[in-house]
């Protein structure tokens, strides 16, 4: 079992509708959680934390936390073309080390 | 303020050769890691240095050796390369600590044939 899984997709929308990206992982000690995008031959950029329970919204993206289920999904309202992205979930358990799921590819179709 | 910056970005070794990758990061960061990214595989932990002086291994670091040569910068060796070490490797750095974002470099892309 991996220790964070993400569906590779593609996961496609359509323009204007909201795109859910989800993750789980598997070690219950984990404190901090990150999603971040990554366009086709680039480097990652953060999204969004989160480390309590709960949603955090930030501008179109709302980021969700369930220690309980061991989730983490991110919602992107409004989708856009420039959403087409991957996003890549990751899971830091208090150490230096940050374990990344292998990204989920989302296609916003105009 | 260039954040985090990577050398070379592009590079083609032969099997056998020898080759360092450069970081330098200008965010006062105490920790820094070097990443390798393969298709399907997600971004693994070569190596990583939570402050100047400090080294440790992460999840893939055969093959590999680094250097914090000071808070700027953390460099990455690979003694003699192999076809497997083909991969975009990625540099990051973060103020330290486990709630702290990690910035990344913009990769160097390795080809060893």
């Amino acid at each position: 079992q991996k220790e964070v899984e993400q569906n590779s997709g593609p996961l496609s929308v359509p323009e204007g509708a909201i795109a859910s990206l989800n993750c789980t992982y598997s070690d219950r000690g984990s404190q901090s959680f990150f999603w971040y995008r990554q366009y086709s031959g680039k480097s990652p950029e953060l999204i969004m934390f989160i480390y309590s329970n709960g949603d955090k919204e930030d501008g179109r993206f709302t980021a969700q936390l369930n220690k309980a289920s061991q989730y983490v999904s991110l919602l992107i309202r409004d989708s856009q073309p420039s959403d087409s992205a991957t996003y890549l979930c990751a899971v830091s358990s208090g150490t230096y080390k940050y374990i990344f799921g292998t990204g989920t590819r989302l296609k916003v179709l105009a | 303020n260039a954040g985090v910056t990577q050398t070379p970005k592009f590079q083609v070794l032969k099997t056998g050769q020898s080759m360092t990758l450069q970081c330098a990061q200008d965010m006062n960061h105490n920790s820094m890691y070097w990443y390798r990214q393969d298709p399907g595989m997600g971004l693994r932990l070569i190596y990583y240095s939570a402050s100047e002086g400090t080294t440790d291994k992460g999840e893939v670091p055969n093959g590999y050796n680094v250097s914090r040569l000071n808070k700027r910068e953390f460099s990455l060796r690979l003694e003699s390369a192999a076809p497997s070490q083909t991969s975009v490797y990625f540099c990051a750095s973060s103020g330290g600590g486990y709630q702290e974002t990690q910035y990344f470099g913009p990769g160097t892309r390795l080809l060893v044939l």
